[in-house]
């Protein structure tokens, strides 16, 4: 069946570090993935998206990365704050089927 | 603001009643969402619609489930019977025609006793 999985749960670092969150699919292509941010008690907040043919995108400290023959993006947060904490999702193309999500925590 | 509005924001019932939930989309978006999410989990796909046609449904989505978008603007979720295994946050999202963005709204919290 076709998945989309977020293999860490929770990932905690300190301040000022780069934070890598994982995003992974199984039995289908997207065209495109999307990253979310979710914070508690809200719905999630679009961030970025990358298309199968992009290798990487970037805005301001978050970059993205698409591997299409790992079947995987990552998600990366440079020089991380304390106001980065929130739940990171992803989310595939045009079905919006969306991974679990990673709950990040950055230490001050 | 000109975001996603939902209403009510937070819903208690007791197990066996109807209720109905109402997501105003961001105008001139066309295309509207309903997911649900449940804690540790991302949002669930429960149905969608483009202008007032309702293109897709989950196949998990049980005949207690109805929702509705009359004019192609507001629309509403309505559980009929509710179980406690209901209880989750409703989230409603939409998107213009052509955009592959989708913007949320706050979400209903629906707690069934």
């Amino acid at each position: 069946s076709q998945k989309i999985e977020q293999n860490s749960e929770a990932l905690n670092i300190q301040e000022g570090k780069t934070a890598t969150l994982t995003c992974n699919y199984t039995n289908y292509s997207p065209a495109y993935l999307q990253w979310y941010r979710q914070d508690p008690g809200r719905g999630p907040v679009f961030l970025l998206l990358i298309r199968e043919n992009e290798k990487e995108k970037r805005k301001e400290r978050l970059k993205v990365t698409f591997d299409t023959t790992l079947k995987q993006s990552l998600f990366h947060i440079t020089a991380s704050q304390p106001a980065d904490s929130a739940t990171y999702l992803c989310a595939s193309g045009h079905d919006m089927r969306f991974g679990a999500g990673t709950r990040l925590t950055v230490k001050p | 603001d000109t975001g996603v509005s939902q209403d009510p924001r937070h819903k208690i019932t007791k197990r066996g009643q109807n209720v109905t939930f109402r997501c105003d989309p961001i105008s001139e978006h066309n295309r509207l969402y309903w997911y649900r999410q449940t804690l540790g989990q991302g949002p669930e796909f429960l149905t969608y619609f483009q202008n007032e046609a309702q293109l897709e449904k989950s196949r998990l989505l049980s005949d207690r489930f109805s929702a509705e978008r009359p004019k192609g603007s507001f629309s509403t979720l309505e559980i009929q019977r509710t179980e406690q295994g209901d209880s989750a946050m409703y989230l409603c999202a939409s998107r213009p025609t052509g955009g592959e963005t989708q913007y949320f709204g706050p979400g209903t919290r629906l707690l069934v006793l």
